[in-house]
């Protein structure tokens, strides 16, 4: 049981590349998100997936685009990357039934932007 | 609307307890506590629920107050593992896990 895996650990660009970050799940649980934290801040929420086929937006969307290729996997894609881009992006999946809640966070991948 | 944690930092001696608190200038439907570890991805710890009561396990355990639209962590007879950054993050509406996370109380608990 891995829990949640993110791919690449470690990328780097240049300014105008594009990429995808990927994120499995194999909890079956329906809610996936995309986070991103700059040192020293706290989480932002790009975007969501409360369940398969249906994504919104988070706090900072602006210069992303995600798929919620299925159940278990949720990308997340950098069309024409910038510095301000640089960042630690997590990916998270949430089951929430009732009063009972879990959340787990993936290792996460670390992006710089040149 | 960001919450605003406090205090920003806290050193602990094995043993002590230890309050942070998060507060929001909005009406909350939940409050959410994470504590993460250095170059590590957050750890869910709990969540707290608009009309909910106290929760938690072990010596972690935290309150709503929504009136007051915040909250307290609360951790009693702080271990060495209890190092790290904790955030809170809190929805303003329904549960559907959109939310704005606090800039982080660190904490050191020292032996």
């Amino acid at each position: 049981n891995a829990g949640v895996t993110q791919t690449p650990k470690f990328q780097v660009l240049k300014t105008g590349q594009s990429m995808t970050l990927q994120c499995a799940q194999d909890m079956n649980h329906n809610s996936m998100y995309w986070y991103r934290q700059d040192p020293g801040m706290g989480l932002r929420l790009i975007y969501y997936s409360a369940s398969e086929g249906t994504t919104d937006k988070g706090e900072v969307p602006n210069g992303y685009n995600v798929s919620r290729l299925n159940k278990r996997e949720f990308s997340l894609r950098l069309e024409s990357a910038a510095p301000s881009q640089t960042s630690v992006y997590f990916c998270a999946a949430t089951r929430m039934a009732g009063s009972s809640y879990e959340q787990y966070f993936g290792p996460g991948t670390r992006l710089t932007v040149t | 609307q960001q919450p605003v944690q406090s205090p920003q930092a806290v050193i602990l001696r094995e043993g002590e307890d230890a309050v942070i608190n998060c507060s929001s200038s909005k009406a909350l439907y939940s409050v959410h506590w994470y504590r993460q570890k250095h170059g590590e991805a957050p750890v869910f710890l709990m969540i707290l629920l608009k009309g909910g009561e106290q929760k938690g396990h072990e010596k972690i355990s935290a309150s709503f107050n929504e009136k007051k639209q915040q909250s307290s962590l609360y951790l009693t007879a702080s271990q060495l593992s209890y190092s790290g950054t904790y955030f809170c993050g809190t929805e303003g509406s329904s549960n559907t896990g959109k939310l704005i996370f606090g800039q982080g109380t660190t904490l050191q608990v020292k032996p």
